[in-house]
C-alpha cells in the first residue's frame, strides 16, 4: 500500500537554529501533503497544506514565515522550523492526500 | 462545518473482552470516516476507513466498525481485546474537499 516516509524521527536542536523536516510519499505521487502538529496528550492540529508547485496554505494562527513549507516535486514536502525555541517543541505529523488518510511516522522535535 | 467528536477521553477494558471506542460526527452529505491508532511518540498508522457501500468496514488487527448514518456515528469494535491494543485511538472526517478534521483522542487500556 501507499506508505509516506518522514524524517528524522527525533531532532534536537539549540534555540535560535533552524530545523527542516522531510516528508516523502513512496510509490505514489501526492499534489497535496498536509503538515500537523500534535501537544502532548491532544489531538493533532493541522498547521498548513503543502501543494506542489505553488504556496502553502496557512490555517489561521499559524506564522507562515516561521514554518516554511516548500513542496518542489510531487514526491516531497519539507517543513522548516525557522529560529526555533523551546515552545515550538512538539510532534510533527505529516499526511498525504486527503482520502487516502496516509500518515508520516512523525518527528519528535525538542529546542533546548 | 464539519466536525468529529470523541466522547470519551479514556476507556479501560479487560483483555478478552469486547472493546468499543465512540465517534460521532456532523456533516452534510455523504462523508469519508477513518479510524487511526497512535503508539508512543509515533505517527498515526490506519486502521480503517469507510467511503460508501457495507456499513460494516472491516480493518487492520481485527478491528471494525459500523457507519450508522441515522445516528451519524462511526464507533470502532473490537470482539476480544488484547493488551497490545492499548493506545491511543482518533476517529477522523473528511467530506468533499475539505480537510481532514480530527476527534480529539481515546486512550483505550486493556487490563491483563
Amino acid at each position: 500500500g501507499a506508505v509516506v516516509s518522514q524524517h528524522p524521527s527525533r531532532v534536537i536542536c539549540k534555540s535560535g537554529t533552524s530545523v527542516k523536516i522531510e516528508c516523502r510519499s513512496l510509490d505514489f505521487q501526492a499534489t497535496t501533503m498536509f503538515w500537523y502538529r500534535q501537544f502532548p496528550k491532544q489531538s493533532l492540529m493541522l498547521m498548513a497544506t503543502s501543494n506542489e508547485g505553488s504556496k502553502a496554505t496557512y490555517e489561521q494562527g499559524v506564522e507562515k514565515d516561521k514554518f516554511l513549507i516548500n513542496h518542489a516535486s510531487l514526491t516531497l514536502s519539507t517543513l522548516t522550523v525557522t529560529s526555533a525555541h523551546p515552545e515550538d517543541s512538539s510532534f510533527y505529523i505529516c499526511s498525504a492526500g486527503v482520502k487516502s488518510g496516509v500518515f508520516g511516522s512523525g518527528t519528535r522535535l525538542t529546542v533546548v | 462545518a464539519q466536525s468529529v467528536a470523541q466522547p470519551e477521553d479514556q476507556v479501560n477494558v479487560a483483555e478478552g473482552n469486547p472493546l468499543t471506542v465512540k465517534c460521532t460526527y456532523s456533516v452534510s452529505g455523504n462523508p469519508y470516516l477513518f479510524w487511526y491508532v497512535q503508539y508512543p511518540n509515533r505517527g498515526l498508522q490506519f486502521l480503517l476507513k469507510y467511503i460508501t457501500g457495507d456499513n460494516l468496514v472491516k480493518g487492520s488487527y481485527g478491528f471494525e466498525a459500523e457507519f450508522n448514518k441515522s445516528q451519524t456515528s462511526f464507533h470502532l469494535k473490537k470482539p476480544s481485546a488484547l493488551v497490545s491494543d492499548s493506545a491511543l485511538y482518533f476517529c477522523a472526517v473528511v467530506f468533499g474537499n475539505e480537510k481532514l478534521t480530527f476527534g480529539t483522542g481515546t486512550r483505550l487500556t486493556i487490563i491483563p
